[in-house]
């Protein structure tokens, strides 16, 4: 089945910590995408990609840094600059033309200890 | 820049009811609006997609209407079940753009 796979499920940061949240998908789309979600608030763009070697910043952007070297493939990382990480990210895809709408991955749930 | 609203923000009904939920946004000049379901703890489940072009789509209990020159949708669920609790979020798409602007949601409780 086609679909959107995140790794790890659940993570956990120290403080000064560099980590990195998997997103991989297998349905040929060519845009991708990392969301954050808050309690209270509504789901915000971090970074998105529409082709391989090609990304722009979302509205939170700073603190995060995405690579795509492959079109199955978005990793994000969470570097030691971004004070707030604690949240549930979400990595989600879309064809180009985003004509038949968003596919979501299960998610990612990072929390700073 | 688009804002995208949803009420209510929660809502609690007794099984078998039907219900609405709403959902407006003030920027009319969208590609999309996509309506999601999201469980506790769990990514977002694609529930509808319509078109700008599009008044309506249904799937199953599941009708959601678009007005896109008032800005504003609305989900209707019939005959409401427990398994319809969950957080239901609403979408949009603008016009040149991938990005979505999505809602807070709305959390709906579906009392046995």
């Amino acid at each position: 089945d086609g679909g959107i796979t995140q790794s790890p499920k659940y993570l956990f940061r120290k403080e000064g910590q560099n980590v990195t949240l998997s997103c991989e998908q297998n349905l040929n789309h060519d845009a991708m995408y990392w969301y954050r979600q808050d309690p209270g608030q509504g789901l915000r763009l971090i970074y998105y990609s529409q082709i391989v070697n090609d990304f722009q910043k979302g509205d939170i952007a700073e603190g995060y840094s995405v690579s795509r070297e492959k079109k199955e493939s978005f990793p994000l990382t969470v570097t030691s600059a971004q004070k707030n990480p604690t949240a549930f990210y979400l990595c989600a895809s879309s064809i180009g033309s985003n004509l038949y709408g968003y596919t979501f991955g299960s998610g990612t749930r990072l929390t700073v200890v | 820049k688009q804002e995208v609203t949803q009420i209510p923000a929660a809502l609690s009904v007794p099984e078998g009811e039907n219900l609405v939920l709403n959902c407006s946004f003030t920027d009319s000049a969208i590609y999309n609006l996509q309506w999601f379901r999201q469980d506790p703890g769990k990514g977002l489940t694609s529930l509808l997609l319509i078109q700008s072009s599009q008044r309506e789509q249904t799937s199953g209990r599941l009708n959601a209407s678009l007005d896109k020159s008032s800005g504003r949708s609305t989900l209707y669920i019939a005959a409401s079940q427990p398994g319809d609790s969950a957080t239901y979020l609403c979408a949009v798409s603008g016009a040149g753009s991938y990005q979505l602007t999505f809602g807070k949601g709305t959390k709906l409780s579906v009392i046995p």
